[in-house]
Formats: structure tokens, sequence, C-alpha cells
């Protein structure tokens, strides 16, 4: 099976600048989550989509959004990029269907690379 | 709110020795999963090994096991026969069943394994 692929995998933008990052789950999976990673602040859970809905959210400001699609391709968007959005976007899949461990795992991405000038 | 601590910013260790990596986490919920990742300098989370709390007995993957300690609240990861392949940051992490976890894992801030040849 592949592994969760993420596109682009490396990304620099300006201030003010929106973007799209992109990501494909393992074939099945129907949730996905997203993170930021930071040196700072470490990793911090910015969403997870299932079944094209959102169904938890982190504590992120509204420019940070996201979707997921009937194929369970999910992509997060950044409005009005700020200098501290520079991260490693991680996202990850999972069954989401809960119940115990195998399906409630999650398996991660390579990440996405954001660099805002 | 939950939260996961790991307090050994780095660890060093001789290739074909033993570390243990130290977790503890907080929360009220009784029904909760527990994971250790690794991230190596390509930047790929990679799951290492897995815990439903429910379950007493300690869960082992090959040379990866962990002592989990419920009531005292403690995840720690005993890498046994260690190889120069296990260099990497090792991330503890927590989510809630919900019946379905729905995302959201929480992480520790991570240590930073190297391994001496």
């Amino acid at each position: 099976k592949a592994g969760v692929t993420q596109t682009p995998r490396y990304l620099i933008k300006t201030r003010g600048q929106q973007v799209t990052l992109s990501c494909s789950p393992i074939s099945g999976h129907r949730s996905v989550s997203w993170y930021q990673q930071t040196p700072g602040q470490g990793l911090q859970f910015l969403f997870e989509y299932f079944s094209e809905t959102q169904r938890n959210k982190g504590n992120f400001p509204g420019r940070f959004s996201g979707r997921q699609f009937s194929n369970s391709r999910s992509e997060m968007n950044v409005s009005t990029l700020e200098l501290g959005d520079s991260a490693l976007y991680l996202c990850a899949s999972s069954t989401g269907r809960g119940g115990n461990v195998g399906t409630d795992t999650q398996y991660f991405g390579p990440g996405t690379r954001l660099t805002v000038l | 709110a939950q939260t996961v601590t790991q307090s050994q910013p780095e660890m060093s260790v001789q290739e074909a020795e033993t570390v243990t990596l130290s977790c503890t986490y907080d929360t009220s919920e009784s029904d909760y999963y527990l994971f250790w990742y690794k991230q190596p300098p390509s930047r790929q989370m990679i799951l290492v090994i897995r815990q439903e709390a429910y379950k007493q007995q300690n869960a082992t993957e090959n040379r990866f096991s962990v002592n989990f300690q419920k009531a005292a609240k403690s995840f720690s990861l005993k890498i046994s026969d260690s190889q120069l392949g296990d260099a990497a940051m090792y991330f503890c992490a927590s989510v809630m069943n919900y019946g379905g976890s729905q995302g959201n894992l929480i992480f520790g801030k991570g240590t930073k394994l190297s391994v001496k040849p």
C-alpha cells in the first residue's frame, strides 16, 4: 500500500500571500489530520476531516482552513501568511472508524516545509 | 486538558546497548491510546509502537518495548540492541478515544537520540 503523500514538499511564500497544501491519505483511510511543527511550539494539531466534514479543530486562527474531497484527499489553506507560519506541515491519515488503536493509528506523510519571507 | 511531557531533551546510547526514553502524560480520561513516533532527519514521522490504555500488557515490537504504568501515567520506551538507524527524534503522543480519536494527537516536545558506533 502506498503511504501518505503530500505536495508540494517545499514552498517559499511572502507575507500576505496565501498557500494551499495537499495531502493524499493511504488507500481506504477516510480520516485526515493536519499538524504544524515548529521548533518553538513543537507539534500542534490543526484539524481533522472525516468523510468530507471537519470533525475536530485545534486552536488556530481562522486563516487556517481545510477541506476534504470525496476521494478522502485533503487540502489545507493558509491565507494572509505571516512570518510565524513558517513551519513543517504534516498530514496524517487513519481509518477514522474508531474502536481500537489499530483503526485510530495515524500514519504520517513526509510533510510540506513552508517558508514565509 | 491533556499534556505529554518528555523530560529528556537529548539522550545518547552506544551501538548494541539498551536505552530508555521517558514519557509522562496527564489526562482525566480513562480511554485513550499512547504512541511513540520516530522522526529521523528526513522528517518523516514513523510509528514505532502503540498501546491501548485499557491493556495492562506492555506492547512490544521487535527491539522496541514500552513500560506502561497507568497509575503513574508513565509510558517509557525501551530500545534494545540499539542500531545506528535508531538515531532520530522520538515523540511520545496520546489521543483520547471518543469512539474514534478524531485526530488531535497530543505530542511531547521530543527526545533526540544519538547512537554512537
